[in-house]
């Protein structure tokens, strides 16, 4: 399979621990997103990198999360001193820079944080 | 600030019938509306998607209608198949540069036998 893959699929934690979330582009894409979707929601735009280099970040994205893509290839998404709210799917997308630029998603990882 | 607005929540229809999602967007400046389909445990899958230059495209059984003036958009199902259970999310990005894709709230749609 050469699609997007994301690990873990599922993280239960205890609110106040760290997690930390992987995502594997496709790979000869350069782009790379991160959304979050809770219940009920369309996914919201957290982050974006182009290559290694984070060039936007959302205002959802408090300072308790950081991503991360080193050498431009996957990309890690940390959320230090979880928080109950933070229960929801992260999502990862990637594409490739070009005129019929089209984003494909990974299956998510959902984190429950009790 | 939903910048897209989609109805129904959900919707129920039978085999063969057809489904009709709607959506309206608020920032002019958007200039492309894909739509997404997301299967449970799956992400989002592009599905079909417009440029506000046209006002109807169609791939197979997918048809979106847009309407520039109104800042609406629409996606029919002909024809849906108990397959095409899944959510529907519409949504807005623009071409130049990178997408980042504003997400409409999604529609549960169910066709039943």
């Amino acid at each position: 399979d050469t699609g997007v893959s994301q690990n873990p699929r599922h993280k239960i934690t205890k609110r106040g621990q760290n997690v930390t979330f992987r995502c594997d582009p496709i790979s000869e894409h350069n782009r790379l997103y991160w959304y979050r979707q809770t219940l009920g929601q369309g996914p919201e735009f957290l982050t974006y990198f182009q290559n290694e280099a984070q060039l936007e970040k959302s205002r959802l994205l408090s300072d308790r999360f950081s991503a991360e893509r080193p050498k431009g290839s996957f990309s890690t998404l940390e959320i230090q001193r979880t928080e109950q709210g933070d229960s929801a799917m992260y999502l990862c997308a990637s594409s490739q820079q070009g005129t019929q630029e089209t984003q494909y998603f990974g299956p998510g990882t959902r984190l429950l944080v009790l | 600030q939903q910048q897209v607005k989609q109805s129904p929540q959900s919707l129920i229809v039978q085999k063969g019938g057809i489904s009709i999602i709607n959506c309206a967007y608020e920032n002019t400046a958007f200039d492309y509306f894909p739509w997404y389909q997301q299967f449970p445990g799956k992400g989002p899958a592009l599905l079909i998607a417009i440029r506000p230059d046209v006002s109807e495209k169609k791939e197979g059984r997918f048809t979106i209608s847009f309407n520039k003036s109104a800042k609406q958009f629409s996606l029919h199902i002909m024809d849906s198949q108990p397959g095409d259970s899944a959510t529907y999310f519409c949504a807005a990005t623009f071409r130049g540069g990178y997408q980042k894709v504003t997400f409409g709230t999604g529609t549960k749609l169910q066709v039943i036998p």
